[in-house]
């Protein structure tokens, strides 16, 4: 079975610092990792993923994200962060062997300080 | 391009009553998904369909929970009778599994869910 987890329930970070929402990942096969964002009151919008390739990959609004398979990480990052970016942060895994089903970590509380 | 349309936003009832939520997915879309979010977590699936089939019903509470997708377009997530535990956001999501949009492990496109009160 697959599983995500975000070892940190809040991030907090000043505004213009860099920030990094943390991801690991236990999977039997080929890892499919995403990561989401959720603004209050609406619905998971999607950041960025890594199927296979490059184990940087970049996304929407700044973010890019560094597959790991030593370490099984998938940690979220952005160079500068912004007040906008304050936010719940969701990582997810698609499991294999033809369930398609993607499971969420518990989610991760973005705070960015003024 | 339309995003995923659900509907009601809010939903507040009393215990033993039914409910209902809509949704209709992106244009094209011919899986679509429906979740359950817990305060303080992430969502966790409680049907797949691929067009007019569910292909996973698995953690969906049969007893209780029902969900159609009878055209293979728009879907309807039912509970009867509702619960004090069922109060959580029920969100639903759309993708393309086309192999040239990313396949099978493509990105879901989420609406802005329902957010169900029962009293």
């Amino acid at each position: 079975a697959q599983s995500v987890a975000q070892p940190e329930d809040q991030v907090n970070v000043a505004e213009g610092n860099p920030l990094t929402v943390k991801c690991t990942y236990s999977v039997s096969g080929n890892p499919y990792l995403f990561w989401y964002v959720q603004y209050p009151n609406r619905g998971l919008q999607f950041l960025l993923k890594y199927i296979t390739g490059d184990n940087l990959v970049k996304g929407s609004y700044g973010f890019e994200a560094e597959f790991n398979k030593s370490q099984t990480s998938f940690h979220l990052k952005k160079p500068s962060a912004l007040v906008s970016d304050s936010a719940l942060y969701f990582c997810a895994i698609y499991s294999g062997a033809g369930s398609y089903q993607l499971t969420f970590g518990k989610g991760t509380k973005l705070s960015v300080i003024p | 391009e339309a995003g995923v349309v659900q509907s009601p936003r809010y939903k507040i009832i009393e215990k033993k009553q039914p409910v209902a939520f809509w949704c209709n997915p992106i244009s094209g879309h011919n899986t679509l998904y429906w979740y359950r979010q817990n305060l303080g977590q992430g969502p966790e699936l409680l049907i797949r369909y691929e067009n007019e089939e569910a292909v996973d019903d698995s953690q969906l509470p049969k007893d209780r929970f029902s969900a159609e997708r009878l055209k293979g377009v728009d879907s309807t997530l039912k509970i009867q009778p509702a619960e004090l535990g069922d109060s959580a956001v029920y969100l639903c999501a759309s993708s393309n599994p086309d192999r040239l949009a990313g396949g099978r492990y493509n990105e879901q496109f989420f609406g802005p869910g329902t957010r169900l009160t029962v009293l």
